[in-house]
């Protein structure tokens, strides 16, 4: 597709269930990002990959959070046991590093959305 | 101290009128600076991006920084119903990482 893409678009969880949240970037793009949206709130950095290396994982909220990009392209988020204060929108965006560097642009999926009850 | 700060409003502004969106940051090595303008239950886009003190405009927008005073500006000339959006200020930080203010709600009132 000609846009990231994430899935699901929509999850509800129970509280203590691990969810897993997919992020497929732009074709050829090499960066990639997770950030976390609280509602009302801006984006909040999770963690950036450059091909299959995770550069910066410094935003994981805890160590229940884990995220990978094995061959470089697809992205997974997984976050285990599930608490109430994990609901938010989950965003991926990527970019090409020097298009990155020249302008900042990153282009966002439309997120994942997840409720935990 | 958060590292970008934003009101959050809801600032409203007639149609027609200049809409002044205002950002202050707390990292003097950030060297650029974007405005991202996200819809409601959308994902947020890219209209701006800065690097040097002064003004950028582009159509009916108008970027200012001053990094002196460690502050961004968007301005929104002729402001439309549909300018209306939360408008995300953004630094790149010292590890190059992208960091999000919390973000301005504007209501443009027709």
């Amino acid at each position: 597709g000609a846009g990231v893409s994430q899935s699901p678009r929509y999850k509800v969880a129970k509280r203590g269930q691990d969810v897993a949240l997919r992020c497929d970037p732009i074709s050829g793009h090499v960066s990639l990002f997770w950030y976390q949206q609280a509602l009302g709130q801006g984006p909040e950095f999770l963690t950036y990959f450059q091909n299959e290396a995770q550069l910066d994982k410094s935003g994981l909220p805890s160590d229940r959070f884990f995220a990978e990009r094995p061959e470089g392209s697809v992205s997974t988020l997984k976050i285990q046991r599930t608490q109430q204060e994990d609901s938010a929108v989950y965003l991926c965006a990527s970019s090409q590093p020097l298009q990155y560097q020249n302008t900042g642009e990153l282009f966002f999926g439309e997120g994942s959305r997840l409720t935990v009850l | 101290q958060k590292e970008v700060e934003q009101n959050s409003g809801p600032l409203s502004v007639p149609e027609g009128a200049i809409a002044s969106l205002n950002c202050t940051y707390s990292d003097r090595v950030s060297q650029s600076f974007f405005w991202y303008r996200q819809y409601s239950g959308k994902s947020p886009e890219l209209i701006m991006s800065i690097y040097s003190n002064g003004d950028k405009e582009d159509g009916r927008f108008t970027a200012q920084l001053n990094k002196a005073s460690q502050y961004v500006s968007l301005l929104i000339r002729d402001s439309q119903p549909s300018d209306s959006a939360t408008y995300l200020c953004a630094v790149k930080d010292r590890d190059d990482k992208i960091i999000f203010g919390k973000g301005t709600r504007l209501h443009i009132l027709p």
